[in-house]
Formats: structure tokens, C-alpha cells, sequence
């Protein structure tokens, strides 16, 4: 059974500071993993999408990084800002073929970015 | 280019009501799933629609159902209420099942959510 595990669950940081998000997943029969962003009582904002062939992603200030073979990706934000602050979800859709809209959540990392 | 549309985005039951929750993938998006969030078990995938077909179910009783109309857009019915469906309720479309490779990356785009708590 596929587990999505996020570490640290909580993490809070001074402006303008480098920082990494962790994810690890039990399964390395994945199809592909992504990264989502969540405020307070809102909905899912999709950052970035790793395909299960690829190695990274970039978009911005944001680079997530996946490592399949050891059940492993990080999401790595340059130059934090106050508007950074959110929950960061890591997500994987588990198969080796795209099985649709199933996918496996963790429990996500809270992240504070103080000015 | 219009993104998830979820109605209504909050409401208040009573145990043992029912609740139907609408929502409207981004346009020429065929797949629509559905997932529960609450602060204890996090997200959990209800289930998916394709074509008018759920094609993936998750772990949830029966009283959780959901269909697909044919402009894909979706509604998600729970019955006889209980106090733990109170949960936030995300639609998420996608290009899933589509032929082109170019199309099906596979990338999930969710709404805003529709807020449920019963009292």
C-alpha cells in the first residue's frame, strides 16, 4: 500500500532564507508526483509536476527534485517570502501507467515564512 | 481560461440530512475526482469520473455516490449526514483518459472547495 510521508510537518523561517521540503513515498511504482500549495481554507495550487521519467522541475523560485528508486523528492524554494507561507502537499498517482485522477496525499508541511 | 468551479462553498447540515455538491471542470477536461480533507486524515481520494463512468473509487461508505453528466460537469451526494463528514470537499479535473499523450500529463487542477459541517 502506497504511504506519502512530509517531513517536517511544521517549519517556520526568516525572510530571504533557502529552504527544503521533504517527501518520501513507500512505493516506487509511481507515474508521477506533484507538488501542491494550500492557504487557509482554500483550495489545492498545483506548483510543479514531475513525470516518473524525469529527474526535476522548475518554475521560478521553486525546484522539486525526484528520486524514485529511493522513494524520495524535495521541493526546494530560493529566497523565501512572507507570501510563501502556506501548507505545502506532496502528492504521488501511484501505478506505472496514468491511472487518473487518484492520487496518494501526505500530510503536508506547514510553512511560515516570518519577515 | 476558466479554472474549477465548486458550489456552494459553504453549508451547514443537520445529522441524517443529505447534501449534493456541484462541480464544473476547466473546459475540455473530462475527468473529475473528488476528495474529502480534514484535519485528522488529511486528503482522501473519493472517487473519479470519466466519460460518465466512475473509473477509480476510494475507501468511502456508500452513502458517498457522485455521478457525471455528459458537459463533465459532476455532483457528489452524501446521505444520512454524520457529524465526521464535516470536511472540506475538493473537485479536481483533469486531462486523464485522454488519447493525446501530449494532453494526458496527467496534472490535477483543483477548486476552491466546498466547505460541509453538520451539526
Amino acid at each position: 500500500k502506497q504511504e506519502v510521508t512530509q517531513i517536517p510537518a511544521a517549519l517556520s523561517v526568516p525572510e530571504g532564507e533557502n529552504l527544503v521540503l521533504n517527501c518520501s513515498f513507500t512505493d516506487s511504482a509511481i507515474y508521477n508526483l506533484q507538488w501542491f500549495r494550500q492557504d487557509p481554507g482554500k483550495g489545492l495550487t498545483s506548483l510543479l509536476l514531475i513525470q516518473s521519467s524525469q529527474r526535476e522541475q522548475t518554475s521560478g523560485r521553486l525546484n522539486a527534485s525526484l528520486d524514485k528508486s529511493s522513494g524520495r523528492s524535495t521541493l526546494y524554494i530560493a529566497a523565501s517570502q512572507p507570501g510563501d507561507s502556506a501548507t505545502y502537499l506532496c502528492a504521488v498517482r501511484p501505478g506505472i501507467y496514468n491511472q487518473g485522477g487518484k492520487l496518494i496525499f501526505g500530510q503536508g508541511t506547514e510553512l511560515s515564512v516570518k519577515p | 481560461k476558466a479554472g474549477v468551479t465548486q458550489t456552494p462553498r459553504y453549508l451547514i447540515k443537520t445529522r441524517g440530512q443529505q447534501v449534493t455538491l456541484s462541480c464544473s471542470p476547466i473546459s475540455g477536461h473530462r475527468s473529475v475526482s473528488w476528495y474529502q480533507q480534514t484535519p485528522g486524515q488529511g486528503l482522501q481520494f473519493l472517487f473519479e469520473y470519466f466519460s460518465e463512468t466512475q473509473r477509480n473509487k476510494g475507501n468511502f461508505p456508500g452513502r458517498f455516490s457522485g455521478r457525471q453528466f455528459s458537459n463533465s460537469r459532476s455532483e457528489m451526494n452524501v446521505s444520512t449526514l454524520e457529524l465526521g463528514d464535516s470536511a472540506l470537499y475538493l473537485c479536481a479535473s483533469s486531462s486523464a483518459w485522454s488519447f493525446s499523450v501530449r494532453l494526458n500529463t496527467g496534472e490535477l487542477f483543483f477548486g476552491e472547495g466546498s466547505r460541509l459541517t453538520v451539526l
